[in-house]
């Protein structure tokens, strides 16, 4: 079966450090792979998706930016947190594009103080 | 364009059914159904493909209007456990087939 990590699970750092947040999944093969981020009682906001190694969409400009150095991993990261970036990031793969159900990881909560 | 949800927030007693509906100003050629608990990631629930067919959760229906570019999730019979916030995440044509766009969301609350 397949199953996704996301870590850490929570993480408080403050304005103006960087950021790495790791994404992987197990148990399937080629994945697309999504990170969203979701503000304090708000929807969901995709941020970057992937349908292969090496290959991003960016769907929001910003101070992020996503990697796929691997098939099954998906990195998010910021070079300078801003207070803006405070969310609960999501990754989630789905087995194809959007006729395909999406299965997300349990999240990392980002505080940025 | 993202989709508008409606309600925003429903409160039904067990037992009690509930409509939830999801519209698009966009052309669509899938609708999801998620439900997250709070403090939770999304859970799928369903997914309506243009042409009629459906994957998903046996105790939960929905409709898809592909003319009117809205679909609607039917909540029979509530539980405690269908508890949560409703997102909708619809597929579009055009050179944007491998995304969802996802909905502002409805809060479902069921009491005993």
């Amino acid at each position: 079966s397949q199953t996704i990590h996301q870590w850490p699970a929570t993480l408080v750092q403050p304005v103006g450090s960087p950021l790495s947040l790791e994404c992987t999944v197990e148990g399937t093969s080629n994945p697309n792979l999504y990170w969203y981020r979701q503000a304090a009682g708000r929807g969901l906001q995709l941020l970057f998706y992937s349908v292969g190694i090496g290959q991003i969409s960016s769907e929001v400009p910003q101070n992020l930016s996503a990697s796929r150095p691997q098939d099954r991993q998906f990195i998010l990261s910021s070079k300078k947190l801003l207070l803006s970036d405070s969310g609960f990031y999501l990754c989630a793969w789905s087995v194809g594009g959007a006729t395909y159900e999406q299965y997300f990881g349990p999240g990392t909560r980002l505080t940025v103080t | 364009q993202q989709p508008v949800q409606s309600p925003q927030a429903v409160i039904l007693r067990e037992g009690e059914d509930a409509v939830i509906n999801c519209s698009s100003s966009k052309a669509l050629y899938s609708v999801h159904w998620y439900r997250q608990k709070h403090g939770e990631a999304p859970v799928f629930l369903m997914i309506l493909l243009k042409g009629g067919e459906q994957k998903g959760h046996e105790k939960i229906s929905a409709s898809f209007n592909e003319k009117k570019q809205q679909s609607s999730l039917y909540l029979t019979a509530s539980q405690l456990s269908y508890s949560g916030t409703y997102f909708c995440g619809t597929g579009h044509y055009g050179g944007a087939t491998n995304k969802l766009i996802f909905g502002t969301g409805t809060l479902l609350a069921v009491q005993p």
